[in-house]
């Protein structure tokens, strides 16, 4: 299976909202709601932030949010803050039990 | 807390085989499936396959199958992932991760660096 397709790389101000989108298939995000995000700052192992295209582990801060329409999955970073500077993965599952990842993207605030 | 602790660093030549452990506690092994992900430098992240701990069944991503065998050794609480005819490409850091649901890894472990050069 492809990797989603995520935008290489996107930016914002502190205390602006970003988005990142991750699109794929009616075989992957738009066949299932089991979309979920990841954080990776540099040399560090990946973090989950999203699970279920919308919900939140504990302890993630309200200030990210899942949505997805059609085959498109979006992350929404609201209230940008330094710390939010790192690279962001999609990851859907893909049938047969089977998972892809999005190429990943990387947030630079300003 | 829940952790998995994975081994050290691997040098490989091309050709041979690696086999990376990845030693679970804090949670009840058997409960959980082990995701394993890898990364090569500068690039995102690839999922290889997951196992189920309590059966042992396995689904490996189309791009691996035949090269990854990925193991369990219940009374120690530990997954093994071991790639063969290892090639150049296929340096990365390889990550276990529980999960926690379809599509969820909520642990990840803390990376193991394989190296394949001649």
């Amino acid at each position: 299976q492809s990797a989603l397709t995520q935008p290489r790389s996107v930016s914002g101000s502190p205390g602006q909202s970003v988005t990142i989108s991750c699109t794929g298939t009616s075989s992957d995000v738009g066949g299932y709601n089991y979309v979920s995000w990841y954080q990776q700052h540099p040399g560090k192992a990946p973090k989950l932030m999203i699970y279920d295209v919308s919900k939140r582990p504990s302890g993630v801060p309200d200030r990210f949010s899942g949505s997805k329409s059609g085959n498109t999955a979006s992350l929404t970073i609201s209230g940008l803050q330094a710390e939010d500077e790192a690279d962001y993965y999609c990851c859907s599952y893909a049938g047969s039990y089977n998972v892809v990842f999005g190429g990943g993207t990387k947030l630079t605030v300003l | 807390q829940v952790q998995l602790v994975q081994s050290g660093a691997e040098v490989k030549k091309p050709g041979a085989s690696v086999k990376v452990s990845c030693k679970a506690s804090g949670y009840t092994f058997t409960s959980y499936d082990i995701n394993w992900v890898r990364q090569a430098t500068g690039q995102g992240l690839e999922w290889m396959g997951w196992m189920n701990p309590n059966s042992g069944n396995t689904g490996y991503a189309q791009k691996f199958q035949g090269r990854v065998t990925m193991t369990r050794n219940t009374s120690i609480s530990t997954a093994y992932m071991e790639l063969s005819s290892l090639r150049s490409e296929d340096t990365a850091v390889y990550y276990c991760a529980r999960g926690d649901r379809i599509a969820v890894a909520g642990t990840w472990g803390q990376g193991t660096l394989v190296t394949v050069s001649s």
